[in-house]
């Protein structure tokens, strides 16, 4: 496989659930992060990772608990959700070369299209 | 803080026409770069180009061209003779330094239509 690949590509789960969206890449970078898409936000960044180490957490509440276990693979454990979690969620990747200027470039998975009921 | 704003939430053309989606950002940072990302049905985001604050010359790449001005802090993407396979929501960005991985902030995107 090429490129930012997710899975589920869809998730049903009831608030009591506890389930996991899970991320890989095949780039071969060090920086992986989880964005949030909803109908009428634009995208929020939720967390960042650069070489396994958590860089940033967007005040996401604890319900979401990221863990990224070597450089190229994410996950973004999910309990007690509410139905206003339900939302598009789309993982990413970029060099993660230190100091970058911003002048790396994300490349995105196709994300997983989750309702909480 | 840095914003990005897409004024036009929706535009419809008619396949062959040309079209431009503008793009406005606000930073305080010298160097930054810019960025548009197509976003098809399937949900995936597709990179298109990244630009960054020292180079103002437009680009072109086929049917797609990009337009940066500084001076009015904008950064438009024209489609040339579109097509119905360009139909997406159209996405831009705005990094600035930070050390280590990136911070991308997005505009809130235009959601494009191409009839046949």
């Amino acid at each position: 496989e090429t490129g930012v690949t997710q899975t589920p590509r869809h998730l049903v789960m009831g608030m009591t659930n506890k389930k996991s969206l899970k991320c890989e890449q095949h780039l071969g970078h060090n920086a992986m992060y989880w964005y949030k898409q909803s109908a009428k936000k634009p995208l929020e960044l939720m967390f960042v990772y650069n070489f396994k180490e958590q860089t940033e957490n967007n005040s996401v509440p604890s319900r979401f608990s990221p863990e990224c276990p070597n450089s190229s693979h994410l996950f973004l454990h999910l309990h007690t959700l509410q139905p206003e979690d339900s939302a598009l969620y789309l993982c990413a990747s970029s060099q993660g070369v230190g100091d970058a200027g911003g002048k790396e470039t994300q490349y995105f998975g196709p994300g997983t299209r989750l309702l909480v009921l | 803080a840095q914003k990005v704003t897409q004024a036009q939430t929706e535009i419809s053309v008619v396949e062959k026409e040309d079209v431009t989606l503008d793009c406005v950002y606000e930073t305080r940072d010298t160097t930054y770069y810019l960025f548009w990302y197509k976003q098809p049905p399937s949900g995936e985001l597709v990179f298109l180009i990244r630009r960054n604050s020292f180079d103002e010359q437009n680009e072109i790449s086929g049917r797609y061209s990009w337009n940066f001005q500084k001076s009015t802090s904008s950064f438009n993407f024209t489609i040339t003779a579109s097509q119905v396979v360009d139909s997406a929501v159209y996405f831009c960005a705005l990094s600035g330094p930070i050390q280590g991985a990136q911070k991308l902030v997005f505009g809130q995107g235009t959601r494009l239509t191409i009839n046949p």
